[in-house]
């Protein structure tokens, strides 16, 4: 049972340019989300779909794209990727909103 | 939105002590996760807990939901157990899911 599986684990960009970060869950969980860790200050939601469907924006939405392509996946798009956007991407799921969450290993992107 | 604070923030140990981890909020929540950051980045769940208390093996959360706090214990502390611990709550008055993190303790376990 693989659980929450993003890829790639390391990317690196220059300044302006796009990429698409990929993660998709096994588990039949309703609920996605995208989040980015930044050095002390703990992690912080950029979007969330609470089912297929549907997307919404967290607390730091600007300079992202989101798709949930199916039940299974949820894509985090950068369209001109900044300096400022170099953090670690957390992918996580939950079968519904209010319960459990479950995280993927990360994405660990550094924008030059 | 919901305050999430979480003491102390550092924290150092010699393998074999005990510890409590503390994880205040502001207001009502629906949902409140512990995780272990390990040095490798891996969040690993360690207890969904928006109340009651719970135990797994050396570990043991609880969450007083009315008074609006959390504490993390850990027993016999190894050195595996170094690394980032998060408390995350859901705000229960929010028209949207928000799983909103505190900063962290830091936990070094010395041989």
């Amino acid at each position: 049972n693989a659980g929450v599986t993003q890829t790639p684990k390391f990317q690196v960009l220059k300044t302006g340019q796009s990429m698409t970060l990929q993660c998709a869950q096994d588990m039949n969980h309703n609920s996605m989300y995208w989040y980015r860790q930044d050095p002390g200050m703990g992690l912080r939601l950029i979007y969330y779909s609470a089912s297929e469907g549907t997307t919404d924006k967290g607390e730091v939405p600007n300079g992202y794209n989101v798709s949930r392509l199916n039940k299974r996946e949820f894509s985090l798009r950068l369209e001109s990727a900044a300096p400022s956007q170099t953090s670690v991407y957390f992918c996580a799921s939950s079968y519904t909103s209010n319960t459990e969450a479950f995280f993927g290993q990360g994405t660990r992107l550094t924008v030059v | 939105g919901i305050q999430v604070e979480q003491s102390p923030p550092d924290l150092i140990l010699q393998e074999g002590a005990n510890s409590t981890l503390r994880c205040n909020f502001s207001d009502s929540v629906n949902n409140l996760q512990w995780f272990h950051q390990n040095p490798w980045g891996q969040l690993i769940n360690l207890f969904y807990i928006p109340s009651g208390t719970k135990q797994n093996g050396r570990l043991s959360a609880t969450t007083v939901a009315t008074e609006r706090y959390s504490l993390l214990y850990i027993s016999s502390s190894q050195t595996t157990d170094s690394g980032v611990y998060f408390c995350a709550v859901d705000y229960s008055g929010g028209s949207n899911y928000k799983l909103t993190f505190g900063k962290g303790t830091l936990l070094t376990v010395n041989p």
